[in-house]
């Protein structure tokens, strides 16, 4: 089966300028986190939907941080604007709807902000 | 927020050493999940665990779920080059929206 798709790959910016990263689930998974992966960190979560819905968002940092599911499959996460902190590796996965079903992560989008 | 304490932080070992490393919480998690990630990459599926005493192997790593609900560790056996990289330990909380909370890594360091 395909993977998790996100892209950019990588994203260069300056502080205050904004960015967007673009996530497509596996095909069937209802469940879908966006991670925030600081250098030398484990991932840490930011959000999860389900379907098209937010489970939780209490570690998104929301004056900044902005994210939509809205047809249920693909996935946003949008900083606006960004700071020198947010530097850091943004990691999509995905999962099926089951109590501890194992997630699938994406290759994530790089991100420097300079 | 939860936090999963992982160690050690770091390993250096001899080709063909066995590793071991662990995770403990204060807190009961239903599930643990170990992954590998790989420079560039985002974090790949090792082993899952979802019984408290459950010991499961994949090829030469075993890893086990803690009677108490709040450890597990990863054992590595005959290391080979390929296990170069970073491990994660990782937990669903028991009560909540069942996020997956993650250690802080081990990273893996192998001299031929």
């Amino acid at each position: 089966e395909a993977g998790v798709a996100q892209s950019p790959r990588y994203k260069i910016i300056e502080k205050r300028q904004s960015v967007a990263f673009w996530c497509n689930p596996i095909s069937g998974h209802a469940t879908l986190y966006w991670y925030q992966q600081i250098l030398g960190q484990g991932p840490k979560l930011l959000i999860q939907f389900q379907n098209n819905g937010v489970v939780d968002d209490s570690q998104l940092p929301k004056d900044r941080f902005s994210a939509e599911r809205l047809k249920g499959v693909d996935s946003t996460l949008k900083i606006q604007p960004a700071k020198l902190e947010d530097s850091a590796v943004y990691l999509c996965a995905s999962s099926l709807n089951m109590p501890g079903a194992g997630y699938t992560f994406g290759s994530g989008t790089r991100l420097t902000v300079v | 927020g939860q936090q999963l304490n992982q160690s050690p932080q770091s390993m250096f070992i001899q080709e063909g050493e066995d590793v071991s490393m662990n995770c403990t919480s204060s807190s009961i998690f239903n599930t643990w999940l170990w992954y590998k990630q790989d420079p560039g990459e985002g974090p790949v599926l090792l082993i899952a665990l979802y019984k408290a005493g459950e010991l499961t192997s994949n090829g030469r790593l075993t890893a086990q779920f803690g009677i108490t609900r709040k450890d597990s560790f990863l054992n590595i056996s005959a290391s080979i080059p390929s296990d170069v990289g970073i491990y994660f330990c990782a937990g669903h909380q028991i009560q909540g929206a069942q996020k997956l909370v993650f250690g802080q890594g081990t990273r893996l360091t192998i001299n031929p």
